[in-house]
């Protein structure tokens, strides 16, 4: 079975600045997709990128892009200048190629002050 | 409009009642997925459903019943639930096969319920 790690259970940043949330994983396939998504109180997950494992580029959205390193199994999102609106619970999840399901990390709750 | 519709949004009931959750896409999407989100522990993948057929379930207790009528509705039938059910049940629904690549889900908002 595939698990997602997210060490950090809550993050801070100031608006306007940079920060790096942190996503591992466990997987023994070499083709997969990784996402993130984000939860704020309307409960909604809404998808924030997507990389998918065959490519070496990382992925990139506006202000969201991700570090990817496929050896190290390791899949963070930067976002750089921070809004108040980013403020949310943030999930990476895995999808194999081959399958149906996404697993999900734990999250992280990102908190952004003025 | 967020493409998933889910109702109720909240959702209070007792260990003998009998109740139904329901969701709704208007994606036109093939799959469908229910997942639990409890505090503390990561989304929960429940029941999926490819084409009106169930494709897997993930040792889901019976006192959770799933039905997919159609490829763009989903319920969840609940009866006699214990307190640990109390959770946010979310809907989701993708794309599959057909030449189109799966990248990820489009959820809704979900049902908030409690078993009291």
């Amino acid at each position: 079975a595939q698990t997602v790690t997210q060490s950090q259970p809550e993050m801070s940043v100031q608006e306007a600045e940079t920060v790096t949330l942190s996503c591992t994983y466990d997987t023994s396939e070499s083709d997969y997709y990784l996402f993130w998504y984000k939860q704020p109180p309307s409960r909604q997950m809404i998808l924030v990128i997507r990389q998918e494992a065959y490519k070496q580029q990382n992925a990139t959205e506006n202000r969201f892009s991700v570090n990817f390193q496929k050896a190290a199994k390791s899949f963070s999102l930067k976002i750089s200048d921070s809004q108040l609106g980013d403020a949310a619970m943030y999930f990476c999840a895995y999808r194999r190629n081959s399958g149906y399901a996404l697993n999900f990390g734990k999250g992280t709750s990102l908190l952004v002050t003025p | 409009e967020t493409g998933v519709t889910q109702t109720p949004r909240h959702l209070v009931m007792g260990m003998t009642n009998k109740k139904s959750l329901k969701c709704e896409q208007h994606l036109g999407h093939n799959a469908m997925y229910w997942y639990k989100q409890s505090a503390k522990k990561p989304l929960e993948l429940m029941f999926v459903y490819n084409f009106k057929e169930q494709t897997e379930n993930n040792s889901v207790p019976s006192r959770f019943s799933p039905e997919c009528p159609n490829s763009s509705h989903l319920f969840l039938h609940l009866h006699t639930l214990q307190p640990e059910d109390s959770a946010l049940y979310l809907c989701a629904s993708s794309q599959v096969g057909g030449g189109e690549l799966n990248y990820g889900y489009t959820f809704g908002s979900g049902t908030r319920l409690t078993v009291v």
